[in-house]
């Protein structure tokens, strides 16, 4: 079984100051991670991934990952946020056998001018 | 490599209405997945092909839901008799199977459908 917990259903910023969406995961096996970005009325971004390669992860836009076993932790970060950042954030795993990303419930992120 | 095709992007029925929407995935992607998102919740899986089988479906696709995929590539999720809580945001997906078992896959821009 999988599951995602996105710990925060809004985190909001200011222009030029740090970003930090939480995500944690459970999983049985090995999992691969994602971050999907997503704008309003529009269809999902692939962010960035990890599948067990290098644990600290960079995506478009400046966003990077870094993913810590210990926690069960992936969250996305970003040294500092654009207005053009302004969206919703959803973390997915995918593990073992199955082929069903299974994503969280998502965090919008809001930027202040 | 033109990305995952949706039409039509948003659409209108009448209640008890059947409405039918179209996915092209991205070419040589064998996997294909239908997600609906409603607002404010994350996608939730529907069902999932792999060529031209379908080998998964989610308990929300109840009985008036049907998704085909005659040749394996282009796929079509059909709804009978809609009601007002299908009301949402269809998404279609798709990857490509082999190399690392966390397959990533592309989504498209999503169909509308709003039931009145």
């Amino acid at each position: 079984a999988q599951s995602v917990t996105q710990l925060d259903s809004h985190v909001s910023v200011s222009e030029g100051t740090p970003v930090l969406l939480r995500c944690n995961y459970s999983s049985s096996y090995s999992p691969s991670l994602f971050w999907y970005v997503q704008h309003p009325n529009k269809g999902l971004q692939l962010l960035l991934k990890y599948t067990s390669a290098a644990t600290l992860v960079k995506g478009i836009n400046g966003f990077e990952a870094e993913f810590k076993k210990s926690e069960t932790s992936f969250h996305l970060t970003k040294p500092s946020a654009h207005m053009s950042d302004a969206a919703e954030y959803f973390c997915v795993v995918s593990s073992g056998g199955s082929y069903i990303p299974t994503f969280g419930r998502g965090t919008s992120l809001i930027v202040h001018p | 490599d033109t990305g995952v095709s949706q039409n039509p992007r948003h659409k209108i029925t009448k209640r008890g209405q059947n409405v039918t929407f179209r996915c092209d995935p991205i070419s040589e992607h064998n996997r294909l997945y239908w997600y609906r998102q409603t607002l404010g919740q994350g996608p939730e899986f529907l069902t999932y092909f792999q060529n031209e089988a379908q080998l998964e479906k989610s308990r929300l696709l109840s009985d008036r839901f049907s998704a085909e995929r005659p040749k394996g590539s282009f796929s079509t999720l059909e709804i009978q008799r809609t009601e007002q809580g299908d009301s949402a945001m269809y998404l279609c997906a798709s990857s490509k199977s082999g190399g690392h078992s966390g397959n990533t896959i592309y989504f498209g821009e999503g169909s509308w459908l709003t039931v009145v």
